[in-house]
């Protein structure tokens, strides 16, 4: 069946690092493009970033804007995030998405948490 | 950036009675509207699309309606499973944004 599996989430020290993973089987993964959305504890959902099916254009939200980086590899059929100076207001649950062609999300990983701390 | 503003923040119904959900676009984003319900500890599932088109295997007690700036999500006879957060999503501007939520719970 089709899924989305993410991968790589955790606890990090305000600064660092770390790199989301985001897995599909079941479907096409070349022929879409795919989100990554988060959700701080409690909080709503928040759009991230965005990347289209060939990984030729990206787009971020501002307040990721030159910190995070969103690739693909078709090859692997594999999504990633790349978080960098992550700060105490990026502690979310990171949720990849596929979206459907029309910018809606019709599939949906499971999830995965990252908090920030020291 | 257009904002989605949902209500009520929480919605108190009865098992088997009907429940309504508003969502209000900042301005027009014609049909392109999408409903998702978030159960605890689970992703985002897509419910509707297109404002009114249901998602494969959502059931017909879910419907949806309205287009330009007023949405609804009616659930006609809310079942135990349908206790939940639902969020509605505009996608006729990128990025495409969220409404902050609607708790339905148990009354």
């Amino acid at each position: 069946q089709e899924q989305l599996v993410e991968s790589g989430g955790g606890v990090v020290q305000p600064g660092r690092s770390l790199r989301l993973s985001c897995a599909a089987s079941g479907f096409s993964f070349r022929s879409h493009a795919f989100h990554w959305v988060r959700q701080a504890p409690g909080k709503g959902l928040e759009w991230v970033a965005a990347i289209s099916f060939d990984g030729s254009n990206k787009y971020y939200a501002d307040s990721v804007k030159g910190r995070f980086t969103i690739s693909r590899d078709n090859s692997k059929n594999t999504l990633y995030l790349q978080m960098n100076s992550l700060g105490a207001e990026d502690t979310a649950v990171y949720y990849c998405a596929r979206d459907h062609s029309s910018g809606f999300y019709d599939l949906w990983g499971q999830g995965t948490l990252v908090t920030v701390s020291s | 950036e257009i904002v989605m503003t949902q209500s009520p923040a929480t919605l108190s119904v009865s098992p088997g009675e009907r429940a309504t959900l508003s969502c209000r676009a900042s301005q027009s984003v014609s049909s392109n509207l999408a409903w998702y319900q978030q159960k605890p500890g689970q992703a985002p599932r897509l419910l509707i699309y297109g404002a009114s088109t249901r998602a494969t295997g959502i059931p017909a007690r879910f419907s949806g309606s309205g287009s330009g700036t007023e949405f609804t999500l009616t659930i006609s006879s809310l079942q135990s499973e349908d206790f939940a957060v639902y969020y509605c999503q505009q996608f006729n501007n990128w990025p495409g944004t969220f409404g902050q939520g609607t708790k339905v719970e148990i009354k």
